[in-house]
């Protein structure tokens, strides 16, 4: 497995202002993948992060909302952008250790305001 | 498209009962892994197993046991003598067959296990 941290744990933000996320995993991987858990729900995909390349969005997300980077291989960033309550949700990251084996950061609860 | 259905949104047990949990499968690729992830209310997300789609025998790991059914597309989720500990969110997933060169999740919605003492 891995150990996987994310900065901040949870954060409440004012509508309209952008917020920062940090995955920190302690080893190298390859690749690196950001959730979004709304209230209740399942788990979404919201980008897939290689190292050295743009990032890979989902149907539905757009590099202008959650810009994402990858500046190397045990860290990545994932930002919302210009939030709204609609974007109150649980964010993970996650890693993939083995082939077909995912595991995930703690996660960042964030509430918008 | 590949999709998992989880349609017990909510259980409730006394302690020390079993529990399955169901999870019924949908996909077009002939290799791909299924998986069961526990989510207490931390919100964190523990990997509890993973299965590939040539294995189907069961597997059993201390109160936990999972049945995987190819034939019927299902791959459920034993928890036996529950305790109090066992109350979480509890997610199947399915994996892609890996075309990108990586693997995406897919998951279900979630069954809410709520053990009573």
């Amino acid at each position: 497995s891995a150990v996987i941290s994310q900065k901040p744990s949870r954060d409440i933000c004012q509508r309209g202002t952008s917020l920062t996320i940090q995955c920190q995993v302690d080893s190298q991987v390859t690749m690196m993948f950001w959730y979004r858990q709304q209230p209740g729900q399942s788990l979404t995909l919201i980008a897939t992060a290689n190292q050295g390349s743009e990032a890979t969005y989902e149907s539905g997300f757009v590099i202008d909302k959650f810009p994402i980077s990858r500046p190397n291989l045990t860290f990545s960033t994932l930002t919302v952008s210009n939030m709204s309550p609609e974007d109150s949700s649980i964010y993970l990251c996650s890693v993939e250790i083995t082939d077909y084996e995912q595991y995930f950061g703690p996660g960042t609860r964030l509430t918008v305001t | 498209a590949q999709k998992v259905t989880q349609a017990q949104t909510e259980i409730s047990v006394v302690e020390k009962e079993d529990v399955t949990l169901d999870c019924v499968y949908e996909t077009r690729d002939t290799t791909y892994y299924l998986f069961w992830y526990k989510q207490p209310p931390s919100g964190e997300l523990v990997f509890l197993i993973r299965r590939n789609s040539f294995d189907e025998q069961n597997e059993i790991s201390g109160r936990y046991s999972w049945n995987f059914q190819k034939s019927t597309s299902s791959f459920n989720f034993t928890i036996t003598a529950s305790q109090v500990v066992d109350s979480a969110v509890y997610f199947c997933a399915l994996s892609d067959e890996m075309n990108s060169g990586y693997s995406t999740l897919t998951f279900g919605k979630g069954t809410m296990l709520l053990v009573s003492p």
